[in-house]
């Protein structure tokens, strides 16, 4: 089965600063890969996701990129504030098929 | 849009006793929905999918007898935690995934935190 990976577990930054957070997954045939945010005693919010055929996609100060044949996707946060402060779970899954396989989250800290 | 509740947000009962936890799409049809459990600083995990109107599936390792899910129509969907102990102490978030535009995503709730005394 699918297999992610992801890194770092937590991250500090300072505010204003840039975020960039890392998984890898192992199933060629994933083609999905959504990106949540998750708020201390909340549920995960979907913040941007990307499809296989697509490199890159950005949303104001947040972006994904895509690298397929190196079977890794990033998420990258611009202009950071303290709001941004949560635990990200990025995951991989088969387009239209039922299981996400999720990352084991990182921890982003933005220090005002 | 894709709004998913929860209900009850906490729930604390007694060791024995059963607890039900209901989750609803508010403003499209689910044609499917998951329920995770999460434990603290911990990732989400699959506990089972259910498709309107089928039996869920459970992922390995996950009782079907203790942890009964129900997903009666296109927007509900309930997990029942039978005979709770307090290993069974838990945040349980439930997730849906529609047709249409979204189909591809999960949307989740807002979780139900769970204490067995």
């Amino acid at each position: 089965g699918e297999n992610v990976e992801q890194h770092p577990s937590t991250l500090s930054v300072q505010e204003g600063d840039s975020a960039v957070i890392k998984c890898t997954y192992s199933d060629s045939a994933s083609n999905y890969f959504p990106w949540y945010k998750q708020e201390l005693g909340k549920g995960p919010q979907l913040i941007i996701d990307i499809r296989s055929n697509v490199g890159e996609k950005k949303d104001q100060r947040i972006a994904v990129t895509l690298n397929k044949t190196a079977k890794h996707f990033s998420l990258h946060i611009t202009e950071t504030q303290p709001e941004d402060s949560a635990v990200y779970f990025c995951a991989a899954s088969l387009y239209l098929f039922n299981k996400f396989y999720f990352g084991s989250g990182t921890k982003l800290n933005v220090k005002p | 849009g894709a709004v998913v509740s929860q209900h009850p947000s906490r729930v604390i009962c007694k060791s024995g006793t059963s607890v039900k936890i209901e989750c609803r799409s508010l403003d499209f049809q689910a044609t499917t929905m998951f329920w995770y459990r999460q434990f603290p600083k911990k990732s989400l995990m699959l506990m089972a999918t259910s498709n309107e109107g089928s039996k869920a599936t459970y992922e390995q390792g996950v009782e079907k007898d203790k942890f009964l899910i129900n997903h009666a129509s296109l927007t509900l969907s309930t997990l029942t935690v039978t005979s709770a102990h307090p290993e069974d102490s838990s945040f349980y978030i439930c997730s849906a995934r529609g047709g249409g535009s979204i189909q591809e995503t999960q949307y989740f709730g807002p979780g139900t935190r769970l204490l067995v005394l």
